[in-house]
């Protein structure tokens, strides 16, 4: 089955790590996405990425680093300087480029900092 | 600054009823509008897709309007059923942004039997 791939599905973090969640598309999509979600707000853009060994920074980056070496994958990383790392994280997927690009969702990584 | 407000925040009605739910943006240059469904705990689920020249599409019991003057659409319910509880997001795109998404915070639907 085509789609995109989170995992985990649950990740709980001490305070000071760092932490990875994993993005996988088999979609063939060129752009990929990282959005973070908190109670009551809509979704906020992290990092996205239009090709292969390129990503830029969204609205919220600060604390967060990615990584684009194939296309099939993006992962995210959480670090140690993101003050209020618990959320729940979706990565998306888009062809990207045309007018009717619709995103897919994966099924999201819920992060909680312990 | 791009924006999408919905509204109302939360909504609850019985099972049959139908609902309508908001959509207000100020996303330009416009390119499309996309109604997804997101239940609790899931990544958001795309529902219909509109672009500047359509006033009304149909998914089901799901109808999206879109007035590209009034920068408003709006998300029909009919015949409401138990699954249809979630939150129902507004996504706006922008063209030539390669950012391109603006997401509303959603409208919380409960449907009770």
């Amino acid at each position: 089955d085509g789609g995109i791939t989170q995992s985990p599905k649950y990740l709980f973090r001490k305070e000071g790590q760092n932490v990875t969640l994993s993005c996988e598309q088999n979609l063939n999509h060129d752009a990929m996405y990282w959005y973070r979600q908190d109670p009551g707000q809509g979704l906020r853009l992290i990092y996205y990425s239009q090709i292969v060994n390129d990503f830029q920074k969204g609205d919220i980056a600060e604390g967060y680093s990615v990584s684009r070496e194939k296309k099939e994958s993006f992962p995210l990383t959480v670090t140690s300087a993101q003050k209020n790392p618990t959320a729940f994280y979706l990565c998306a997927s888009s062809i990207g480029g045309t007018p009717n690009t619709e995103a897919f969702f994966g099924q999201g990584t819920r992060l909680t900092v312990v | 600054k791009n924006q999408v407000e919905q509204s109302p925040q939360s909504l609850i009605i019985l099972e049959g009823k139908n609902c309508t739910l908001q959509c207000n943006y100020t996303v330009s240059p416009f390119s499309n509008l996309r109604w997804y469904k997101q239940d609790t705990g899931r990544g958001p689920v795309s529902l219909t897709i509109m672009t500047f020249s359509e006033n009304t599409k149909s998914n089901g019991r799901y109808t999206a309007t879109l007035d590209a003057d009034t920068k408003q659409s709006s998300l029909h319910i009919t015949a409401s059923q138990l699954s249809d509880s979630a939150s129902y997001i507004c996504v706006v795109s922008a063209r030539g942004s390669a950012r391109q998404l603006t997401f509303g915070s959603g409208t919380q639907l409960t449907v009770l039997p």
